[in-house]
């Protein structure tokens, strides 16, 4: 069974600070990983995607990829306590044509 | 966002009755796919469907389950003869071409089925 996982949390940040969430794969054929943000009784909405090694940048959000160790990570810089959901990690394999495995996801609370 | 909509909202069912899901993703989206996720779990792949046809499924998807876009613009999930387990918010989202090897998918905010 391909897991997808992450810690549950609750990952309680300052406010202002950088909240650091952690994913790790276990299939090696996943290609793409996608980074939602869900707000409790709603749906997921995309934060970011990554597919190439290292850093991706957007705004606050920092997404990191290393295939070799099977993880990809989100940085939340400056968070607000808008920033406080549910933070799920996706990945798609490369012969899929979008088939997202979502991990459990990881709890932010933002603390003002 | 591309925005995806989905009715009803919220269904309540008996056990055993069929109910039908309803989305319509925008124009432009190239896939389309059906998710579900149990209240206080994982958000779970259902199916795909590409060019009216099923292009990927889970095993959760099973014969109770059908997807179709009737008149090219709705897209549709039914579930025959509900059980207790089906309760959960179902999610129908499409895939947007968002730039070179760049396929971002979008979620509608969901249909919350409650099987009684």
């Amino acid at each position: 069974q391909k897991e997808v996982e992450q810690n549950s949390g609750p990952l309680s940040v300052p406010e202002g600070a950088i909240a650091s969430l952690n994913c790790t794969y276990s299939d090696r054929g996943s290609q793409s990983f996608f980074w939602y943000r869900q707000y409790s009784g709603k749906s997921p909405e995309l934060i970011m995607f990554i597919y190439s090694n290292g850093d991706k940048e957007d705004g606050r959000f920092t997404a990191q990829l290393n295939k070799a160790s099977q993880y990809v990570s989100l940085l939340i810089r400056d968070s607000q306590p808008s920033d406080s959901a549910t933070y799920l990690c996706a990945v798609k394999r490369a012969d899929s044509w979008g088939k997202l495995q979502f991990g459990a996801g990881t709890q932010v609370v933002v603390t003002p | 966002e591309p925005e995806v909509t989905q009715t009803p909202s919220h269904q309540v069912t008996q056990m055993g009755q069929e109910v039908i899901l309803r989305c319509v993703p925008i124009s432009n989206h190239l896939y389309f796919y059906w998710y579900r996720q149990i209240l206080g779990q994982k958000v779970e792949f259902l199916v795909s469907f590409y060019n009216n046809e099923i292009s990927e499924k889970s095993e959760i998807f099973d014969d109770q389950f059908s997807v179709e876009r009737p008149d090219g613009s709705n897209f549709t999930l039914k579930i025959r003869s509900t059980k207790l387990e089906d309760s959960a918010m179902y999610f129908c989202a499409g895939l947007v071409l968002a730039g070179a090897n760049s396929y971002e998918q979008y979620f509608g905010p969901g249909t919350r089925l409650t099987v009684t």
